[in-house]
């Protein structure tokens, strides 16, 4: 089963812009967490905001989560054709001892 | 260095061959999984396991096989029951109960043949 969903599914963007996805899921979770992967590769823990939690930031990533809406979005400012990846939400949930991973934003970062 | 580690990185597989994916780990993670990945898709579970001799199946366990018998191993095997087992492999740990982020290898790509 996918929890999440993210929209859109392919964003292109040009060095310097800011980047949002966003991420929608079904059920009541315990945390919600953002991983990159490039192409081929595997997935990079981001990070993890905790449902009683709101908003988090690490460097150029802002996260927010609403749990009454049961979504959360991520947004990469100031982007850099490094960037360029798929992204993936997750959920984690009581009851479910592993992550539950949504269908992913594919980011192209324009140099 | 500490890691996740999986191997091959390319695999190829006949009609009705079984195939075992392995995935070593040294981060001292109780919890281990393996995810399967189809072409511009998101990430479906498997096999699960939280213990050492312990696991359990996830949402399409339906053709694999999985063993537990060391904390640091995890393999996967895809059996001929599989019936569509073309797609990329991932397999990760964790430290294991809520709120933890998971360690992801660099992926086994299969192919049948």
């Amino acid at each position: 089963s996918q929890q999440g969903e993210e929209d859109p599914q392919a964003l292109s963007i040009q060095e310097g812009e800011n980047a949002t996805m966003n991420c929608s899921y079904k059920t009541s979770i315990n945390n919600l967490q953002w991983y990159r992967q490039n192409s081929g590769r595997g997935l990079v823990h981001l990070i993890l905001i905790r449902s009683n939690e709101r908003e988090k930031h690490s460097g150029r990533l802002r996260v927010t989560l609403d749990t009454s809406k049961k979504s959360s979005s991520l947004l990469i400012t100031a982007s850099r054709a490094a960037d360029t990846a798929s992204y993936f939400c997750a959920t984690g949930s009581t009851g479910r001892r592993a992550l539950t991973f949504g269908s992913g934003t594919r980011l192209q970062v324009q140099p | 260095d500490g890691g996740i580690t999986q191997s091959p990185k390319y695999l190829f597989r006949k009609e009705g061959q079984n195939v075992t994916l392995s995935c070593e780990q040294n981060l001292n993670h109780d919890a281990m999984y393996w995810y399967r990945q189809d072409p511009g898709q998101g990430l479906r579970l498997i096999y699960y396991s939280q213990i050492v001799n312990d696991f359990q199946k996830g949402d399409i366990a339906e053709g694999y096989s999985v063993s537990r018998e060391k904390k640091e191993s995890f393999p996967l095997t895809v059996t001929s029951a599989q019936k569509n087992p073309t797609a990329f492999y991932l397999c990760a740990s964790s430290k294991g109960g809520l709120n933890t982020e998971a360690f992801f290898g660099q992926g086994t790509r299969l192919t049948v043949v």
